[in-house]
C-alpha cells in the first residue's frame, strides 16, 4: 500500500508557466484534498473532492483548477503561475470522518 | 474568529517529562478532533483522533476532549526527542463529516 502519491516532489516555475500537480490514493477513499502549506499560515484548503465527480472549492481557491479523474486521482492545476503560488502543497485524502493521510508534499518555487 | 486556535509555542520540555499540547475550536457543529504531528520537512502525519467527551489514550499519547469548553489537548508522556516536531490540531464537520479545518500548529522540543 503506497498510501496517497504526488508528483512531482519539487517544482520550479518561471511567472505565468501552467503545470499540473497529480495526486493518487490506493485507500479507496471517496474523499480527497488539496492544500497549501506556508509558513505562519497552516494548512490552507485549495479544493477539495467529496467524491467521484464532484469538486468544491475551498479557502484559497483563486488561480487553480482541479479534476477528479476517478476515485483514485485527484489533480490541481495552476494556469498561470504567481509568486504568490510559491509553496508546499499537499495531497490528502479520508474516509468518512475518520481523519485525513497526506501524500509527501510537492515544493514548488515560481520565480 | 479562527475556526481552530493552537499556542504557536515553541514548547521545550525535557525528556522524560509530560508535554501538554492545546487547541480550541469555534464551532460547536464540530464532530471529531484530530491530532497531527509533522516533522520539518514531511507531510502531516495522523497520530489520534477523538470524538467523544473524556480521554482517549493510545500508548504515550492521550488525547483529552472537552466540548462544554471547546477545548481539545493532547498529552504525550515520557517525551522523547524523536517527538520534536509540530503538532497540528484539527476538527471536521459537514453532512459527511469531511470538511476539516486546522490549527497553525505548535512546535515542541524535547531537550534531552
Amino acid at each position: 500500500n503506497a498510501g496517497v502519491t504526488q508528483t512531482p516532489k519539487f517544482q520550479v516555475l518561471k511567472t505565468g508557466q501552467s503545470m499540473t500537480l497529480q495526486c493518487a490514493q490506493d485507500m479507496n477513499h471517496n474523499s480527497m484534498y488539496w492544500y497549501r502549506q506556508d509558513p505562519g499560515m497552516g494548512l490552507r484548503l485549495i479544493y477539495y473532492s467529496a467524491s467521484e465527480g464532484t469538486t468544491d472549492k475551498g479557502e484559497v481557491p483563486n488561480g487553480y483548477n482541479v479534476s477528479r479523474l476517478n476515485k483514485r486521482e485527484f489533480s490541481l492545476r495552476l494556469e498561470s503561475a504567481a509568486p504568490s503560488q510559491t509553496s508546499v502543497y499537499f495531497c490528502a485524502s479520508s474516509e468518512s470522518a475518520s481523519g485525513q493521510y497526506f501524500g509527501p508534499g510537492t515544493r514548488l518555487t515560481v520565480t | 474568529q479562527k475556526e481552530v486556535e493552537q499556542n504557536s509555542g515553541p514548547l521545550s520540555v525535557p525528556e522524560g517529562a509530560i508535554a501538554s499540547l492545546n487547541c480550541t475550536y469555534s464551532d460547536r457543529g464540530s464532530q471529531s478532533f484530530f491530532w497531527y504531528r509533522q516533522y520539518s520537512g514531511k507531510s502531516p502525519e495522523l497520530i489520534m483522533f477523538i470524538y467523544s467527551n473524556g480521554d482517549k489514550e493510545d500508548g504515550r499519547f492521550t488525547a483529552q476532549l472537552n466540548k462544554a469548553s471547546q477545548y481539545v489537548s493532547l498529552l504525550i508522556r515520557d517525551s522523547q526527542p524523536s517527538d520534536s516536531a509540530t503538532y497540528l490540531c484539527a476538527v471536521n464537520r459537514g453532512p459527511h463529516g469531511n470538511q476539516f479545518y486546522f490549527g497553525t500548529g505548535t512546535s515542541l522540543t524535547v531537550i534531552p
